[in-house]
């Protein structure tokens, strides 16, 4: 399964865009890129999904290069709730869903 | 729709016990997946079941096994506990296997002392 790579920690403050890069050097053709984020004892919530170009929902936007060897997630206006651990997990194109999570980033927001 | 749910919300064991650890999917949902976190890492996989079946397993002791029933509800057994077992353990349901939207519960949170 590919392996990801994230910024440990990140800080921002509230009303600012922030652009978090995960690298997979070795992802697989039928590979999908996801985002998920945590906040302390809870479980993951799922954020957005893409395997090509640029993927928008109504929380993010998820941009991926044509070597989809990276790809970022972008978080418009920040507030201080959007403080947690954010998780890129690379797979599931085998058919089954094994979640192969790394130690995601620590956004923090201040005010 | 009552998302992921998960009991106990909370235990503790002692070493040697045995626990057992349930999850009721979202109504319509067939797969269930398990997944151990240990406090300051990302969650591990330990096994995905669909209609059923086990799909998945991850790099668990054979002291892990689990089971899903006919109505997709499942059950996380766990024998001989070590205090390494000590963790935040999710359960995840989704519509099907692949890749589509996994949906948490809010974990148990299991001590072992």
């Amino acid at each position: 399964l590919a392996k990801t790579t994230q910024p440990i920690s990140m800080d921002s403050y509230e009303g600012q865009e922030v652009n978090i890069t995960c690298s997979h050097n070795n992802i697989a053709t039928n590979d999908y890129i996801t985002w998920y984020q945590q906040f302390p004892s809870q479980g993951p919530r799922f954020i957005i999904q893409g395997y090509k170009t640029k993927v928008t929902n109504e929380v993010a936007s998820l941009f991926i290069p044509a070597d989809r060897k990276s790809s970022t997630l972008s978080l418009p206006r920040v507030s201080l709730s959007d403080t947690a651990v954010y998780y890129c997990l690379v797979g599931g194109g085998t058919g089954f869903q094994k979640l192969v999570f790394g130690t995601g980033t620590r956004l923090l927001v201040s005010p | 729709d009552a998302g992921v749910t998960q009991s106990p919300t909370h235990l503790i064991k002692t070493r040697g016990q045995h626990v057992t650890l349930r999850c009721s999917p979202i109504s319509g949902h067939k797969s269930v997946s398990w997944y151990q976190q240990v406090l300051g890492q990302g969650p591990q996989f330990i096994f995905q079941y669909y209609e059923k079946e086990e799909r998945g397993r991850g790099n668990f002791p054979d002291r892990f096994s689990a089971r899903q029933f006919p109505n997709y509800s499942s059950e996380l057994n766990v024998n001989a506990l070590l205090l390494g077992d000590s963790a935040l353990y999710l359960c995840a349901s989704s519509l099907t296997g692949g890749v589509t939207e996994a949906f948490f519960g809010q974990g148990t949170r299991l001590t072992v002392v």
